[in-house]
């Protein structure tokens, strides 16, 4: 099952408003959680590694002002689309890893269709 | 991190077994090498995963020659739902650490 949820599964907003992803992990606690963005038959492209009580590491050219991370719990990374613009619909994904494994593979899940109007 | 190349793209029939191959020329010690399937409007879902040599489970068989610098998805007798795109990523299965995505291989399967 699912180890990963997202929610909600899809939001249609009007430009300028702002939009909130929530990212849980189901039954385990996680320090770090990925948010990757994939636009329309691409791949999938690391935005930002949430770490849980700390700042969010941003890659480069993905504007930390624009999308703000809080990762306020060891279950619940949010991202949230500030003053969202047509050009940030997109479909989100975070994944996160279980713990206390030397070897585990990422969680992904199941996407965030962003549609700003 | 390692830097991946598949195939973009593959044809195959219903009932055929499927052979997708990644190259990761400059793969490190530690690292796995990690495969996803993931169908449209969807989170990859992962497949199979592996160090060196071969690795079977329920769903698929992964093949990592002795050098590392390249494996083998092999997906036995697919069938219409295995129409996907799939992606080889390599990279340290540890916490905190990302893995980055190559373009993937779209396989198609008809009947």
């Amino acid at each position: 099952g699912a180890v990963v949820s997202q929610h909600p599964s899809w939001v249609i907003c009007k430009s300028g408003t702002s939009v909130k992803i929530e990212c849980r992990s189901l039954d385990f606690q996680a320090t770090t959680m990925f948010w990757y963005r994939q636009f329309p038959k691409q791949s999938l492209m690391l935005m930002a590694t949430s770490n849980e009580g700390s700042k969010a590491t941003y890659e480069q050219g993905v504007e930390k002002d624009k999308f703000l991370i809080n990762h306020a719990s060891l279950t619940l990374s949010t991202l949230t689309v500030t003053s969202a613009h047509p050009e940030d619909s997109s479909f989100y994904i975070c994944s996160a890893r279980l713990p206390g494994q030397g070897n585990s593979p990422l969680h992904f899940g199941n996407g965030t269709r962003l549609t700003v109007t | 991190l390692a830097k991946t190349t598949q195939p973009i793209s593959m044809d195959s029939y219903e009932g055929q077994e499927v052979n997708i191959t990644c190259s990761h020329n400059n793969i490190a010690t530690n690292d796995y090498i990690t495969w996803y399937q993931q169908f449209p409007s969807q989170g990859p879902r992962f497949i199979i995963q592996g160090y060196k040599t071969k690795v079977t489970n329920e769903v698929a068989s992964l093949f990592i020659p002795a050098d590392r610098k390249s494996s083998t998805l092999s997906l036995p007798r697919v069938s219409l739902s295995d129409t996907a795109v799939y992606y080889c990523l390599v990279g340290l299965n540890q916490a905190g650490t990302a893995l980055i995505f190559g373009k993937g291989t779209t396989l198609s399967v008809s009947s």
